[in-house]
């Protein structure tokens, strides 16, 4: 049972173009809408979130959207870095006692390459 | 400020051997969680614990046992190791609030069993 897509396990994009990574769930439950940046030998590092009531959410160079009706998350580098290299997860948390969030569920992860 | 912390940083296991992965987190936070990563794949949640004396099941948690004692500490034990149990372990942490707040992650133990 996937409730988490992430269907492009790498993108290779140039330094300064705009970098899209993509996510599908299935749990219409879910909402709230997180990605995660992971670098070699790191632990996942919270990068950017994204409430329901929402459709698009900035934050310097990364703006995550969100499409609930097709259930689908994307998230955009602009301009793209080298240091933006990474391994990006989306992710979903649950509510879990009462009204405070819990445990979170990880997509696959993108490999994203930025070459200069 | 250290955040969350695990040692050991690798570690090879014997099939059959136990071990226990520690975990410290110094932000005096309540939720503590437990995450394994395969290759190619998503981090998946082995056991949580929402304070201390409170610990439950995640998505993966056969083969591992949990205890949390103080807020501080969350170690995840390893009994009988088998290679399914090769990954990487993750330990995170995350405040207790209405709004989302973010989990904090350690660097993680990369564990192999042979």
């Amino acid at each position: 049972d996937q409730q988490v897509k992430q269907n492009s396990p790498s993108l290779s994009v140039q330094e300064g173009r705009i970098s899209i990574l993509n996510c599908d769930y299935t749990n219409s439950m879910f909402d709230y809408f997180l990605w995660y940046k992971k670098y070699p030998a790191e632990g996942p590092t919270f990068l950017i979130s994204i409430s329901s009531i929402k459709d698009k959410n900035e934050d310097g160079r990364f703006t995550v959207f969100l499409n609930k009706s097709a259930k689908h998350l994307s998230l955009h580098i602009v301009p793209s870095q080298p240091g933006d290299s990474a391994v990006y997860f989306c992710a979903f948390p649950h509510r879990a006692g009462g009204t405070s969030y819990g445990k979170l569920t990880f997509g696959q992860g993108t490999i994203l390459t930025v070459h200069p | 400020n250290a955040g969350v912390t695990q040692t050991p940083k690798f570690r090879i296991l014997k099939i059959g051997q136990s071990m226990t992965l520690q975990c410290a987190q110094d932000m005096n936070h309540n939720y503590m969680y437990w995450y394994r990563q395969d290759p190619g794949m998503g981090l998946k949640l082995i056991y949580y614990s929402v304070g201390a004396g409170i610990t439950d099941k995640g998505e993966v948690p056969n083969g591992y046992n949990v205890s949390r004692s103080t807020t501080e500490d969350f170690p995840l034990r390893l009994e009988l190791a088998a290679p399914s149990q090769t990954s990487v372990y993750f330990c995170a942490s995350s405040q207790r609030t209405g709004e989302y707040s973010p989990l904090h992650f350690g660097n993680g133990t990369r564990l192999t069993v042979t």
